[in-house]
Order: C-alpha cells, then sequence, then structure tokens
C-alpha cells in the first residue's frame, strides 16, 4: 500500500531558529513529491520536487530529493512567526502517462514563538 | 486570474441527508481532484475527473459520487450522511504538471 509518512508530526521553535521536515515514502510508480503549506484551509503550493539530488529555493525555503532513499526534506532558515503553519508532503503517483492522484502525509504543525 | 473557487464555504447537515458541494477550476485546466480532509489528518483522495469522466478513485464508499462540466466545473455529492463525513473538503485542478486547490467547504454533519 502506498504511504507517505512525515516527521515530526509537531515542532514548536523560535523566530530566528532554522527547521527540518522530513517526508519519507513508499509509492509505486511515482512521479513527483510536493509540498505545501496549509495555514488555515487551502494547502499553497511550495514546491514540486521529480529528480534527486537538485536543491529546490525559494526565499528562506529549500527542499530536495532522495529517489534512492525515498525521501525529501523541506528547510526553513531565519523562521518567523508567518511560518507557522501545517507543512504537507504529497506524492504523485502515475496513472498511465497522465498526472496520478496525490498521497499526503498527516503533516508536520510548525509553531514559532516571538 | 482566478484560483480554484469552491462553495459553499461552510455547510451544516443532519445525518441521512444528503449534500452537493461545488468547484470551480482554475482557469486553463481541465482536471479536478477531490480530497476529505480529517481533522489532524493530511488531505486524502476522492477520486478525479478527467473530460467528463470519473479517471480515478480513491478508497471511499458508493456514496460518494461526482460530475464533471463541459465547462470543467465539478461537483462532490454525498449521499445518507453520517457523523465521520464531517471534514474539509479540497477541490484541486490540474493541467499536466502540478495541482492548485481550492479553499475548501468545511461539512459538519449533526
Amino acid at each position: 500500500e502506498d504511504k507517505v509518512v512525515q516527521s515530526p508530526l509537531s515542532l514548536v521553535v523560535h523566530e530566528g531558529d532554522t527547521v527540518t521536515l522530513n517526508c519519507s515514502y513508499e509509492v509505486t510508480n511515482f512521479r513527483s513529491l510536493l509540498w505545501y503549506k496549509q495555514e488555515k484551509k487551502a494547502p499553497t503550493f511550495l514546491f514540486m520536487l521529480t529528480s534527486s539530488g537538485i536543491e529546490k529555493k525559494s526565499g528562506r525555503l529549500s527542499s530536495i530529493l532522495d529517489k534512492k532513499e525515498l525521501f525529501s526534506i523541506l528547510n526553513i532558515t531565519a523562521t518567523q512567526t508567518g511560518d507557522s503553519a501545517i507543512y504537507l508532503c504529497a506524492v504523485e503517483g502515475r496513472y498511465g502517462g497522465s498526472q496520478g492522484n496525490l498521497i499526503f502525509g498527516k503533516g508536520t504543525k510548525l509553531s514559532v514563538k516571538p | 486570474d482566478a484560483g480554484v473557487t469552491q462553495s459553499p464555504t461552510h455547510l451544516i447537515k443532519t445525518r441521512g441527508q444528503q449534500v452537493t458541494l461545488r468547484c470551480s477550476p482554475k482557469s486553463g485546466h481541465d482536471t479536478v481532484s477531490w480530497y476529505q480532509q480529517a481533522l489532524g489528518q493530511g488531505p486524502q483522495f476522492i477520486f478525479q475527473y478527467y473530460e467528463e469522466e470519473e479517471r480515478q478513485r480513491g478508497n471511499f464508499p458508493d456514496r460518494f459520487s461526482g460530475h464533471q462540466f463541459p465547462n470543467y466545473s465539478s461537483e462532490l455529492n454525498v449521499n445518507a450522511l453520517l457523523l465521520g463525513d464531517s471534514a474539509l473538503y479540497l477541490c484541486a485542478s490540474s493541467f499536466r504538471l502540478g495541482y492548485t486547490f481550492g479553499s475548501g467547504t468545511r461539512l459538519t454533519v449533526v
């Protein structure tokens, strides 16, 4: 059965700290791995990763994928209170030659204290 | 450019009733997927619609059904509501690569 496991499930840090969120997966017919930030309702897109070892960066956030060891990490440096949210990791499978569905982990709830 | 629009935002229903949720995809997107997110859990895949047909389905009972219209908008119908159906229902649209999510419909079954 396909599964995505995130750790830790919750994390409390202080402003300025650096955090690393983990995502491991067992998914047949892997197509991509995606990270989303969910503050209230709509998950908002952060990164899509398809190739191993290529770091993607956006401001203070970065992510990398290891397709051999089947995991990804999301790093946030110099955290701010606005980073407080649930971070979701999802893996997209293949459906023939088309997009497959997303398999989500339970999420990591990050709380950043002032 | 409008993103994914879902309606209604909140809904309260009684056990046994039926409910219809609506989704308008992002402009240019032709595929619509529905997810159920229970409190404290990640979203769970319900089904995906493409070219007005259900293309993939997750592990949900037949009480959950859907439809996609020629303009790519979609509906999710849930019959014989159970307390356990209380959740945030998310719609995601896509075109070949990536998914854009709507803000969801919060369904409470009492």
